[in-house]
Order: C-alpha cells, then structure tokens, then sequence
C-alpha cells in the first residue's frame, strides 16, 4: 500500500514557464515533507521541505503548499529552467520516527 | 568537503556470491541509511542504524545485513539470501533524532549487477 503517491510519471515544461509536481498522501500520521531531486546515477539532494503546521514554505525559485486537509502537496518551480530537468521525488515522516517514506518520483523535462 | 562516499560505484556479481557496498560519511551524523532504488520505483528503505552498535530493519530487509561499529561507516552487504539484488543503492545520514527534520544527505549511490 502507497502511502506516499506520485501520480504523474513525468512532466514537460517549457523553458520559463511553471512546473507543479504533485504529491499525495495517506497516512495523516505524517508531520513532515521533503522533496530531492535526483540526477540519473546519482544520489538525491534535498530540495526544500515544509512542516504540517505550515501551508506553504518558500525558497528561491521552489515553493511548496501543503493542504493538509486534501493530504496533498505539491512543488511549483517558477520560471523552470533546463537545469531543473531530473526526477523528483516526495517524501514524507512521522512525528518521532527516522523513516522517510518516498514517492515513485515524476521526472520533469524541462525544453529550452 | 564534508559527505557521504561509497564505493564501488559499480559492482558485478556471480550469483550465489555475497557482496559488500562500502559508506563513510564525516558529517558527524549519528544516524545512517541503506536505500534501494529499483527503475520506477521510489526509494525503499533496507536497515538503518541510529547510533553505533544498533540498527534496525526497514521495509525490505531480507538478504541484507549490516553493521555499525563505527560513527562514521555503515557497510552493507548482500547476501546471497536475497532473490533479486540488481538495483542501485543510495547510503545517507542524517543529524540525530533530536535534529531530525527527516533531511537526509546522500551518496552517489552504487548499482550492483548480478550476473
């Protein structure tokens, strides 16, 4: 059973335009969100994260909204650059506990 | 530069062959992490430890072992044990509980190929 659900495989973005990735959850235990973006043959980098007592947090280019209510999130990257091109993946924790629980990932192509 | 290395980046099995993937970090976390990444998949949890001489089983633990006896090393090994270990494994630490906003660091990650 998923608990942490990417529904979107991929995603293509123009140049300069937004891209949102979309993010759902189900277990309301879950108190804490990532997002990492990783490079084919690499591992993950953190990206930006946002507690369940906030609804949006922002970060240069990346903001994430969460709606707790909806159990879901999601990252939107403005304006999207070719550099942005990777997979993306949600993650999310529990209160307490020191496991991540990871999304399949949406890899985002961004088109010059 | 502070972070998490392992070696090898690349690694081929015979079946029926143990295999050990090597993880050093000095960061100076206490905690530590074994990920399996498999093509459309998300990262799956395989043992993590918290602090040394301690680690517990994730969601996928079977076949693997690891050990701690060191802060700053975390070797995994795959054990002829588990049915299908061709996939790329990612290490990664993280502060102690405490700290712990669930950011984790991660390696370069290994793919281990079994022949």
């Amino acid at each position: 059973d998923q608990q942490v659900k990417q529904n979107s495989p991929s995603l293509s973005v123009q140049e300069g335009r937004i891209s949102i990735l979309n993010c759902d959850y189900t277990n309301s235990m879950f108190d804490y969100f990532l997002w990492y973006k990783k490079y084919p043959a690499e591992g993950p980098t953190f990206l930006i994260s946002i507690s369940s007592i906030k609804d949006k947090n922002e970060d240069g280019r990346f903001t994430v909204f969460l709606n707790k209510s909806a159990k879901h999130l999601s990252l939107h990257i403005v304006p999207s650059q070719p550099g942005d091109s990777a997979v993306y993946f949600c993650a999310a924790k529990g209160a307490g506990s020191y496991q991540l629980t990871f999304g399949k990932g949406t890899k985002l192509s961004v088109i010059p | 530069d502070g972070g998490i290395t392992q070696s090898p980046k690349y690694l081929f099995r015979k079946e029926g062959q143990n295999v050990t993937l090597s993880c050093e970090q000095n960061l100076n976390h206490d905690a530590m992490y074994w990920y399996r990444q498999d093509p459309g998949q998300g990262l799956r949890l395989i043992y993590y430890s918290q602090i040394v001489n301690d680690f517990q089983k994730g969601d996928i633990a079977e076949g693997y072992s690891v050990s701690r006896e060191k802060k700053e090393s975390f070797p995994l090994t795959v054990t002829s044990a588990q049915k299908n270990p061709t996939a790329f494994y990612l290490c990664a630490s993280s502060r102690a509980f405490s700290g712990n906003t669930g950011e984790l660091f991660f390696g370069e990650g290994s793919r281990l190929t079994v022949l």
